[in-house]
């Protein structure tokens, strides 16, 4: 596989789960990051890892949890979500400290319903 | 202060023609770098094309340029010769300086091509 890739594609959770939103890249990038997209307002950015360490988390409520294990793979753990929550997660990666013309790469997104 | 600012919530388009999206930036740094995103129906944030701030020529790609304004602060893309298969929503983003590498984005516009 070649890219970023999310799984899955899409969710629907009550409010009481727990669900883990995965994201993979093959790019041999460095740093990664989760974004929110939701109806009508600009892409917000939650959190950047870079070299598996997070850099940056822009007061994202504490129900979002995410993990780095390794520059590969990215993950976003999910517990008592809200209604409002319901959005399209997109994942994107960079190769960071390099002057790069193409920004991220990003994957398809998962598509979370909150119920 | 919003930093990229997308005029144009939507726009229509008759197919074969040429079509201008507008964008505007506010930055004080003098190294950043303007991008131009094409976000279908599927959801998956597509790389247009790109223009760093020291470039003095206008970045093409195919039928996408992009119109880099740098006294007026604006990055608008230029799509020649539109085709059903464009429609979609276009993202206007910026990097700014610094090893953090974050994307800010606008608002987006949806941009429909008539046959």
């Amino acid at each position: 596989e070649t890219g970023v890739t999310q799984t899955p594609r899409h969710l629907v959770m009550g409010m009481t789960n727990k669900k883990s939103l995965k994201c993979e890249q093959h790019l041999g990038h460095n740093a990664m990051y989760w974004y929110k997209q939701s109806a009508k307002k600009p892409l917000e950015l939650m959190f950047v890892y870079s070299l598996e360490e997070r850099v940056e988390n822009n007061s994202v409520p504490s129900r979002f949890s995410p993990e780095c294990p390794n520059s590969s793979h990215l993950f976003l753990h999910l517990h008592t979500l809200q209604p409002e929550d319901s959005a399209l997660y997109l994942c994107a990666s960079s190769q960071r400290w390099t002057v790069e013309d193409y920004g991220y790469t990003f994957g398809s997104g998962t598509r979370l319903t909150v119920v | 202060a919003q930093k990229i600012t997308q005029t144009q919530p939507g726009m229509f388009v008759q197919e074969k023609e040429a079509v201008t999206l507008d964008c505007t930036y506010d930055t004080s740094d003098q190294s950043y770098g303007l991008f131009w995103y094409k976000q279908p129906s599927s959801g998956e944030m597509i790389f247009l094309i790109y223009q760093g701030s020291y470039d003095e020529q206008n970045a093409t790609e195919g039928r996408y340029s992009l119109n880099f304004q740098k006294a007026r602060k604006s990055a608008n893309l230029v799509i020649s010769a539109s085709q059903l298969g464009d429609s979609a929503m276009y993202f206007c983003a910026m990097r700014e300086g610094g090893g953090a590498q974050k994307l800010v984005f606008g608002q987006g516009t949806r941009l429909t091509i008539n046959p």
